[in-house]
């Protein structure tokens, strides 16, 4: 059973740009959340898709959206990169429910430099 | 690999001995408390959770307490060894869509 999976593994872009990151959940997972974790920090959550739909949002700019699609996977995108956006960006893939976060899995993320 | 911090407080011990990891929490609202581990390029994998009912959960090797009145959670690994070293988070839910973690804690483990 493969576990949660992020790619690209590594990202270069230069400020203004815009990226992509992909994320496909576990088996049997239904819900993604993204976190963004600088160096030296704990990950910062960024926000929960569940059914397609974004659910919760953590303290993130517009330019940072996301989208689920019917088979669980997600995307993160974001616009006009920041060289503040240089960090780890991890995917979390959970089953629904009260426990949900207590079996969150995380994939080994996307490190994303803006230069 | 990559490095998951460069400034994180540290605790180092010797391979055998054991080792205490502590953590504050702020919400009092949070109905779970997990511990993570997190190993240089990869994401945190879950050690242990404990729910804010309880003050005391024991897992292999590891025992987690919660004290309420002072927010304060800790970790204990038991014979420590070097595949243990890594940088350690804890983490609340304070509403079961998110998680939120501390500042982590880099243990080295010497052989």
């Amino acid at each position: 059973d493969a576990g949660v999976t992020q790619s690209p593994t590594h990202l270069i872009k230069t400020r203004g740009q815009q990226v992509t990151l992909r994320c496909s959940p576990k088996s049997g997972h239904d819900t993604v959340s993204w976190y963004q974790q600088a160096l030296g920090q704990g990950p910062q959550f960024i926000f929960q898709y569940y059914e397609e739909e974004e659910r919760q949002r953590g303290n993130f700019p517009d330019r940072f959206s996301g989208h689920q699609f019917p088979n669980y996977s997600s995307e993160l995108n974001v616009n006009a990169l920041l060289l503040g956006d240089s960090a780890l960006y991890l995917c979390a893939s959970s089953p629904e429910g009260v426990r949900g976060n207590t079996e969150a899995f995380f994939g080994q993320g996307t490190r994303l430099t803006v230069v | 690999g990559e490095s998951v911090g460069l400034h994180l407080p540290t605790l180092s011990v010797q391979e055998g001995d054991n080792s205490i990891i502590n953590c504050a929490y702020s919400n009092s609202a949070s109905d779970y408390f997990i511990w993570y581990k997190q190993e240089s390029g990869k994401g945190p994998q879950f050690i242990i959770d404990i729910r804010s009912n309880m003050d005391k959960r024991q897992g292999q090797r590891v025992t987690v307490l919660l004290n309420k009145t002072v927010k304060h959670l800790s970790l204990q690994i038991a014979a420590t060894q070097p595949g243990d070293s890594a940088v350690y988070f804890c983490a609340e839910t304070p509403g079961f869509q998110k998680l939120v973690f501390g500042t982590g804690t880099r243990l080295l483990v010497s052989p």
